[in-house]
């Protein structure tokens, strides 16, 4: 079974871009959640998608934002980069159920750098 | 309040010794579940093991085990006979089951940089 995918894996923008970042969860999984990980703050949570719906959303500015398809692939998008974006951004893939066992598997994470 | 405390920024551990990682938390809900990840410096999040709040044993995963402590609110990891690849951050982990916001969310520490020595 394949884990969890993102791509890119690196990449490195200037200040006032936008950048989209992609996940591709485990398959089966209706769940995705992303993590924003930097060393001054941890990990920190962005939002959580469950069947094309946002479920959960974490204490970010509006430039942050995110949408999910009907295949469960997600998208996170930041507009309007600012230095402080710069960090590894983790994508979690679950089945979604309502328990707290609900398992997170993550992917490799893209690493974002703004200049 | 934080949610899950990690007071060990780093630890140091001979290979094939065993080692403790603390972990503390914060929750109300009856419900929930706690999760340890291993972090190697490539990034990846690599999941260890999950103790939920009404388990009656200790999880344990080969050479991985949660020493749960409810009363006092504390998951430990123990490491069993450490190997050099274990080096890596470890991460504790909290979400908090039932209905509502926070479905979905973990909560993170700010983990224990383990280094394994030869």
């Amino acid at each position: 079974k394949a884990g969890v995918t993102q791509t890119p894996r690196y990449l490195i923008k200037t200040r006032g871009q936008q950048v989209t970042l992609s996940c591709s969860p485990i398959s089966g999984h209706r769940s995705v959640s992303w993590y924003q990980q930097t060393p001054g703050q941890g990990l920190q949570f962005l939002f959580e998608y469950f069947s094309e719906t946002q479920r959960n959303k974490g204490n970010f500015p509006g430039r942050f934002s995110g949408r999910q398809f009907s295949n469960s692939r997600s998208e996170m998008n930041v507009s309007t980069l600012e230095l402080g974006d710069s960090a590894l951004y983790l994508c979690a893939s679950s089945s979604g159920g309502s328990g707290s066992n609900d398992e997170q598997y993550f992917g490799p994470g893209t690493r974002l750098t703004v200049t | 309040a934080q949610k899950i405390t990690q007071t060990q920024p780093g630890m140091f551990v001979q290979e094939k010794e065993a080692v403790t990682l603390d972990c503390t938390y914060d929750t109300s809900d009856p419900s929930y579940g706690l999760f340890w990840y291993k972090q190697p410096s490539s990034g990846e999040m690599i999941f260890l093991i999950y103790q939920g709040s009404y388990d009656q044993q200790n999880a344990t995963e080969g050479r991985y085990s949660l020493n749960f402590q409810k009363a006092r609110k504390s998951a430990n990891l123990v490491i069993s006979a450490s190997q050099l690849g274990d080096s890596a951050m470890y991460f504790c982990a909290m979400r908090e089951g039932g209905r509502g916001s926070t479905l979905g969310r973990l909560y993170f520490g700010r983990g224990t940089q383990l280094t394994v020595w030869p």
